[in-house]
């Protein structure tokens, strides 16, 4: 997982406020990926994007959560309006974008989210 | 639509004895499976995939893991259990062409002295 960087590790914030969790890719990769782990559950799939475009977004909550990853500079997922249910491990991922065959995506070390 | 089923949320073995996670898959297309181990608060690290080449797959730490088309199953084993593998480990499959990988919930793996 060396290479992906997300920040901040650790966020804590109130009900109500907004919660944004970056992440910058590995050098050369192009394809980014949101997982969130709730305690005792796996890691589930919110949203893969490439620059500019998303891609599949199947796994992300309706309200609330969205997801960019501009042209330059790193992906951000944002969590508006936070409730105490958000509190979890976010972790992204990233891959060159040519498929998972063959390749293999690379996680960051997560960032924890903590909602009070 | 694929999925996994990781069999077992926590598994205990001693050390030096065989290890031994199931997991289980689902999926309507040749898949691609993976397996992947997370020490506390980081990020998760590939021990092994498997993408149709030979069916035992070897991965980092001793470990390794057998494709059996037939039981829909690729389960890890590492013949001898080592303090460090204390760990949680996930399953995770992707169709081919598809970029999406599909978790399991993950099995916690004690080694016991």
């Amino acid at each position: 997982n060396a290479g992906v960087m997300q920040n901040p590790r650790h966020l804590v914030r109130r009900r109500g406020q907004e919660a944004r969790l970056r992440c910058s890719p590995m050098k050369g990769h192009s394809h980014v990926y949101w997982y969130r782990q709730l305690p005792e559950e796996g890691l589930k799939f919110m949203v893969y994007l490439q620059k500019e475009n998303i891609i599949d977004e199947s796994g992300m909550p309706k309200e609330r959560f969205s997801a960019e990853f501009p042209k330059e500079g790193p992906s951000i997922l944002r969590i508006q309006q936070v409730v105490r249910g958000d509190s979890a491990a976010y972790f992204c991922a990233s891959s060159p974008g040519t498929g998972i065959s063959g390749n293999t995506i690379y996680f960051g070390e997560g960032s924890w989210l903590t909602v009070v | 639509a694929q999925s996994v089923t990781q069999l077992g949320s926590h598994v205990s073995v001693s050390e030096g004895a065989l290890v031994l996670l199931r997991c289980n898959y689902s999926s309507s297309v040749p898949p691609y499976l993976f397996w992947y181990v997370q020490y506390p608060n980081q990020g998760l690290q590939l021990l092994l995939k498997y993408t149709s080449a030979a069916t035992l797959v070897k991965g980092i730490n001793g470990f390794e893991a057998e494709f059996k088309k037939s039981e829909t199953s690729f389960h890890l084993t590492k013949p001898s259990a080592h303090m460090s593998d204390a760990a949680e480990y996930f399953c995770a499959v992707s169709d081919k062409g598809d970029d999406k990988i599909i978790f399991g919930k993950g099995t916690r793996l004690h080694i016991l002295p």
